[in-house]
């Protein structure tokens, strides 16, 4: 396994679409974590699944904002009618319940809403 | 509420020369501090995990140590290379997400 991985890397569209972003987590984590990250600034919490359970969300999560994780394997983000302030970095990451439980970052997903 | 501060914002260093960053956290009860780097465009890197007041683990040039609240991130003869952003956060007692401080964008010139 070579860590976890997200698809696409770029992606551009107008305001008002739709987009889905997909990750696929390092396949022994049972935990996985979608994150979201502007210039200049640290990684924010979005949401988090422990295998096929979304036990977190953030409280400033829009409702055009939603995640699945089917079967507890690989997770998408389907973010609705895009707004120009949705541009970031939407990142990845997944990591073990118990012992080290350190999280590991996907390489990301540039959105740019135009 | 848990929070992470980082501290300076940026760093200039000359090659060779060595420094610390610091991480400032409030959180109700810590399950670990993390270390992670992160370069332009590209997602965090994990680099260290702390679980408590006294504990400090090394990796060739860095050096993460923990009190019960503050870490820093000492960088012994830095070289270009390790210039990047670098991303303080924590996990608290209930074990669930991860809150990330702003980072310390470091550059080290030749």
């Amino acid at each position: 396994d070579t860590g976890v991985s997200q698809d696409p890397r770029h992606k551009i569209t107008k305001r008002g679409q739709n987009v889905t972003f997909r990750c696929d987590p390092i396949s022994e984590h049972n935990r996985l974590y979608w994150y979201r990250q502007t210039l200049g600034q640290g990684p924010e919490f979005l949401t988090y699944f422990q295998n096929e359970a979304q036990l977190e969300k953030s409280r400033l999560l829009s409702d055009r904002f939603s995640a699945e994780r089917p079967k507890g394997s690989f997770s998408t983000l389907e973010i609705q009618r895009t707004e120009q302030g949705d541009s970031a970095m939407y990142l990845c990451a997944s990591s073990l319940v118990l012992g080290d439980t350190e999280a590991f970052f996907g390489q990301g997903t540039r959105l740019t809403v135009v | 509420e848990d929070q992470v501060t980082q501290s300076p914002e940026a760093l200039r260093l000359q090659e060779g020369e060595s420094s610390s960053l610091n991480c400032s956290y409030t959180v109700s009860g810590l399950r670990g501090l993390f270390w992670y780097r992160q370069d332009p465009g590209k997602g965090p890197e994990f680099l260290f995990t702390l679980y408590s007041a006294g504990e400090e683990k090394e990796k060739e040039r860095l050096k993460a140590t923990l009190t019960k609240k503050e870490s820093f991130l000492h960088i012994t003869a830095p070289k270009p290379e390790d210039s990047a952003t670098y991303l303080c956060a924590v996990q608290g007692a209930n074990g669930q997400n991860f809150v990330f401080g702003p980072g310390t964008r470091l550059s080290v010139l030749p």
